[in-house]
């Protein structure tokens, strides 16, 4: 079975610009989960959307945004770049119903992106 | 606000070691947690998760414990292999928060050598 799967896997913008970046979950999985990755602060989590609604949001400003389909793909936009977007920015999905059930999250390879 | 730390941030072993990794977290109402391997510019690989109502979870030589109560979790290695070597990182979910909503450590860099 496919795994997710993150497009572009990498990207280079310039500052001010914006960004969108895709996901497409394992097939079934309804909740899709994006992360921002980077050496000094970790893994930290944006937003989480269930069922097209978006069920969770990390703390993040609002030039971070995200949504997803009708068919659980899931796309997160970054406007007004700033030189510390520069990440590796991870989706994440799982085949969860209910809030609180407890399934494995599986995550894309990244996108890598860089602005200069 | 739940903080999750992992120590030590590398370890380097010689092929064939024992070793164990560390994750502690500071407010035990969680639902469970999880054990990724991550390898460099690669996504996260899920090796093992415990619900918070388990004491460990085993998978080939992989053994990951967890203490709910002292906040604690550790995942134990046998006989260590050049192809472990990752960054492994523990992430928990809050108890009543979403699985899609996953708090991480920084990570144990993991360098197993030949």
């Amino acid at each position: 079975k496919a795994g997710v799967t993150q497009t572009p896997r990498y990207l280079i913008k310039t500052r001010g610009q914006q960004v969108t970046l895709s996901c497409s979950p394992i097939s079934g999985h309804r909740s899709v989960s994006w992360y921002q990755q980077t050496p000094g602060q970790g893994l930290q989590f944006l937003f989480e959307y269930f069922s097209e609604t978006q069920r969770n949001k990390g703390n993040f400003p609002g030039r971070f945004s995200g949504r997803q389909f009708s068919n659980s793909r899931s796309e997160m936009n970054v406007s007004t770049l700033e030189l510390g977007d520069s990440a590796l920015y991870l989706c994440a999905s799982s085949l969860v119903g209910q809030v609180g059930s407890s399934t494995n999250a599986f995550f894309g390879q990244g996108t890598r992106l860089t602005v200069v | 606000k739940q903080e999750v730390t992992q120590i030590p941030a590398a370890l380097s072993v010689p092929e064939g070691e024992n070793l164990v990794l560390n994750c502690s977290f500071t407010d035990s109402a969680i639902y469970n947690l999880q054990w990724f391997r991550q390898d460099p510019g690669k996504g996260l690989t899920s090796l093992l998760l415990i619900q918070s109502s388990q004491r460990e979870q085993t998978s080939g030589r992989l053994n990951a414990s967890l203490d709910k109560s002292s906040g604690r979790s550790t995942l134990y290695i046998a006989a260590s292999q050049p192809g472990d070597s990752a960054t492994y990182l523990c992430a928990v979910t809050h108890d009543g928060g979403s699985q899609g909503n996953l708090i991480f450590g920084k990570g144990t860099k993991l360098s197993v050598k030949p």
